[in-house]
C-alpha cells in the first residue's frame, strides 16, 4: 500500500479561525513531510519530521504549527492565517534508511483563507 | 548552490508524436533524482528514481535516463491521458533531511 492519505480535501476559514490538516500514512515511513503548493509553482517544503522528531522547519512563520502524534499520523495546526497563505497543502512520507528514499505524496488539502 | 532547472516549460504533441523532457540538475552529491507526474489539483504522483548515471527507468510509454549533468523522460506515442504537469527533483548527498529540491515543472498537452 503506498497511499498517504488527507482530510480535509478542501477547506475555507477565515482569518481568525482555528483548523487542523491531517495526514496519515501506513507503510511504515518514518520521515513525513508538510508541503505548500501555490498555482503554477513546484512543492515548497515547510517541515520535515525524522522519528517524529521536527528535523527541518523551512523558517515557516509560527502561525502554522506541525505535529506528529505517532510514527503514521501527522498534523498541521492553523491560526490566525492570511489570504496569501491559500494554497494546496500537501503531506509526503518516506523511508529515511536504505536506498529507497522516495517520498510519497498525498492527494493535498485546498485551503482558503477568507 | 543545488539547483534543478527543467525545460522545456511547456509542451504541446499531438498523440502519438514522440518527444522529450529534459531536466538538468547541479547538487553536491547525488543521492537520487525522482520524476513526478502531477494533474491538477492533486499531489504528485511517482514515477521514477534514478541513482546513478547510466540508468535507465521504463514504465507503459515512459522511459527516464540519467546522466552525470541532466536526466530525461521519453514520452512515446503519448495519449491524451499523459497531459499533466511533470516535476523532477533531485536530493542530494548530505541528504538534508531528506530535502527534495524541485524544478519548476513542464507541463504536458496531448492533443487527440
Amino acid at each position: 500500500d503506498t497511499e498517504v492519505t488527507q482530510t480535509p480535501k478542501h477547506l475555507v476559514m477565515g482569518m481568525t479561525n482555528k483548523k487542523s490538516l491531517k495526514c496519515e500514512q501506513h507503510m511504515g515511513h518514518r520521515a513525513m513531510y508538510w508541503y505548500k503548493q501555490k498555482a503554477k509553482k513546484p512543492p515548497e517544503l515547510m517541515f520535515v519530521y525524522s522519528y517524529e522528531k521536527l528535523s527541518i522547519n523551512e523558517s515557516v512563520p509560527s502561525r502554522f504549527s506541525p505535529e506528529c502524534p505517532n510514527s503514521s499520523l501527522l498534523n498541521l495546526h492553523l491560526h490566525a492565517l492570511q489570504p496569501e497563505d491559500s494554497a494546496l497543502y500537501l503531506c509526503a512520507s518516506s523511508q529515511i534508511e536504505g536506498p529507497y528514499n522516495e517520498q510519497f505524496f498525498g492527494p493535498g488539502t485546498r485551503l482558503t483563507v477568507l | 548552490e543545488d539547483q534543478v532547472t527543467q525545460s522545456p516549460e511547456a509542451l504541446r504533441l499531438q498523440e502519438g508524436e514522440s518527444s522529450s523532457l529534459n531536466c538538468s540538475y547541479t547538487v553536491s552529491g547525488l543521492r537520487g533524482l525522482f520524476w513526478y507526474r502531477q494533474d491538477p489539483g492533486k499531489g504528485p504522483e511517482f514515477l521514477f528514481t534514478l541513482y546513478s548515471a547510466g540508468e535507465e527507468k521504463e514504465k507503459e510509454r515512459l522511459k527516464a535516463t540519467l546522466t552525470k549533468k541532466e536526466s530525461f523522460l521519453h514520452i512515446t506515442a503519448p495519449k491524451p491521458e499523459d497531459s499533466a504537469t511533470y516535476l523532477c527533483a533531485v536530493q542530494a548527498g548530505d541528504n538534508q533531511g531528506g530535502k527534495l529540491i524541485f524544478g519548476q515543472g513542464t507541463e504536458l498537452s496531448v492533443k487527440p
